[in-house]
């Protein structure tokens, strides 16, 4: 049964690097037909996409969050990781690690985003 | 960006009756190898949000077949034949067709 699960610290101060990783168990990240990713639900609001990977291609980020963004993996821990640097008030969110099945009917594309970690809140305050 | 409206915001249903959300996106959701990858998802208080339906109308593994999704090019729709009190809760759609991916503001489900 596939398991993703995000850890970093809840808090974080207002210009700092918001940093989170994803250990996945039971599927590998460098596996075939998936990409991998990270999506944020600030509260009471509904999810923003942040980017995705899929392992030996490059990553696709979100335009709005790009330019403070990075993901990146680490194969030998099964795990990928986020970074968000100056992050401010508005950074408040759960930020969920997720896996997106990929498919393949001439094209490449993604066909949905099937399993999602449990998601760990992340405070921007000083 | 491709952008998502979800309609009603909020639905009470009595249990046992049916309800219907729609969804519309501004612009076709038809990919270039002809496929249309629309999914819904559900989210429950206090839990990630849920796969249930994909490529508009594919229930997701362990979905009961009281949920069913339709629709075409831009206007699609997620129902529920008999609404549940495990029904409750906030659901989305959301467009995989590009990058960016996007989500529909949430309708939300309760029970009157």
């Amino acid at each position: 049964q596939l398991q993703l699960q995000e850890s970093g610290p809840g808090l974080v101060k207002p210009s700092e690097t918001l940093s989170l990783t994803c250990t996945v168990s039971g599927g590998s990240i460098s596996g075939d037909s998936y990409y991998w990713g990270w999506i944020r639900q600030p509260p009471g609001k509904g999810p923003e996409w942040i980017g995705s990977f899929y392992y030996g291609e490059s990553t696709s980020y979100n335009p709005s969050l790009k330019s403070r963004v990075t993901i990146s993996a680490d194969t030998s821990k099964n795990q990928f990781s986020l970074k968000l640097s100056s992050v401010t008030a508005a950074d408040t969110a759960v930020y969920y690690c997720a896996r997106h099945d990929r498919g393949y009917s001439g094209r490449y594309s993604v066909l949905s985003s099937d399993y999602w970690g449990q998601g760990t809140l992340v405070t921007v305050s000083s | 960006d491709i952008v998502m409206t979800q309609a009603p915001l909020s639905s009470p249903v009595t249990l046992g009756q049916p309800a219907s959300i729609s969804c519309r996106s501004s612009q076709s959701l038809v990919h270039s190898d002809g496929n249309t990858y629309l999914s819904w998802l559900q989210q429950r208080p206090g839990q990630p949000p849920r796969l249930l339906i994909y490529k508009i109308s594919n229930r997701f593994s362990g979905v009961p077949d009281r949920f069913s999704g339709s629709g075409a090019g831009t206007d699609f729709t997620l129902r529920i034949s008999r609404v549940e009190a495990e029904d409750v809760g906030v659901y989305y759609c959301m467009q995989t067709t590009q990058f960016p991916l996007t989500f529909g503001g949430g309708t939300k489900v309760e029970i009157k």
